[in-house]
C-alpha cells in the first residue's frame, strides 16, 4: 500500500537559516504529492503540491520538487522566519480520495 | 479550493457523553472524510462519507461509536459515542476536490476535544 516517510523532528533552527525536510513516498500508479502546514492551535492548511515528476511546487517560500526516480518530496526554504513554526506534513493522494500522511515534522524557529 | 467550518471549535467532554461535530462547507462536494489526529500525532482516516450512501468506516472505528451523517452535499457529522479520555484529540473534516490538476484535500479547523 501506499505508505509517506518523513524526517522526524523537532527540527530546531534560527531565523534565517536553510531548512529542509525530507520526505519519501511508496505508492503505486502516479499520486500527486503535498506539504501541509500545521501552525500551533490550528488545522492542516495546504502548503503547496505537485501533480507529477520534476513538477515543482512553490508558496510563501517554501519549495518542494517531485523526484520519481528518488521516490522523495523535500521541503525546502532559504531562510526561515520566527513565523513558520509549526508542523510540516507530508501527504500523497491515494484512490478514492484516500490520502496518506507522513508522521509530521515540528520546525521550531528561534529568534 | 473549498472553505470548511466545524463546529465546536473546542469542547471539554465527560467521561461517558456523546458529541456531534458539524461541518458545513461552501460548495457542494462528493467526497468528505473525518480524520482524527490524536495529541502529537499524525491523522488517521476514521470514515468516508460519501452524499447518498453510508459511511465506510476504516480499521479500528465503527458506527457505533462514531456515526457519521451525510444528509446533502455540503453537510455533514461525526458523533463521538460514549466518550473516553482516549478521545481526547483533534477531529478534522475534510473534503476532496479535483480537477485537471488533480484531487487536493482541503481541511476544516478541526474540533479539538478534551475529556475528562
Amino acid at each position: 500500500g501506499n505508505s509517506v516517510t518523513q524526517m522526524e523532528g523537532p527540527v530546531t533552527l534560527s531565523e534565517e537559516a536553510f531548512l529542509t525536510i525530507n520526505c519519501t513516498y511508496t505508492a503505486t500508479g502516479y499520486p500527486s504529492l503535498f506539504w501541509y502546514v500545521q501552525y500551533p492551535g490550528e488545522g492542516l492548511q495546504l502548503l503547496l503540491k505537485a501533480t507529477k515528476a520534476d513538477d515543482k511546487g512553490s508558496n510563501k517560500g517554501f519549495e518542494a520538487t517531485y523526484r520519481k526516480e528518488t521516490t522523495s518530496f523535500h521541503l525546502e526554504k532559504g531562510s526561515v522566519q520566527v513565523s513558520d513554526s509549526a508542523v510540516y506534513f507530508c501527504a500523497l493522494s491515494g484512490s478514492w480520495g484516500k490520502f496518506q500522511f507522513g508522521a509530521g515534522t515540528q520546525v521550531v524557529v528561534t529568534p | 479550493s473549498a472553505v470548511i467550518s466545524q463546529k465546536p471549535s473546542r469542547d471539554i467532554c465527560q467521561r461517558g457523553t456523546s458529541l456531534t461535530i458539524q461541518c458545513q462547507v461552501d460548495s457542494q462536494v462528493t467526497m468528505m472524510f473525518w480524520y482524527r489526529q490524536q495529541p502529537g500525532q499524525s491523522l488517521t482516516l476514521i470514515a468516508t462519507a460519501n452524499q447518498g450512501s453510508e459511511a465506510t468506516y476504516e480499521s479500528g472505528f465503527v458506527i457505533d461509536k462514531f456515526p457519521i451523517s451525510r444528509p446533502n452535499l455540503t453537510f455533514s457529522t461525526l458523533t463521538v459515542s460514549n466518550m473516553s479520555p482516549e478521545d481526547s484529540s483533534i477531529y478534522l473534516c475534510s473534503v476532496v476536490t479535483g480537477g485537471i490538476s488533480g484531487n487536493t484535500i482541503y481541511f476544516g479547523e478541526g474540533s479539538w476535544l478534551t475529556v475528562v
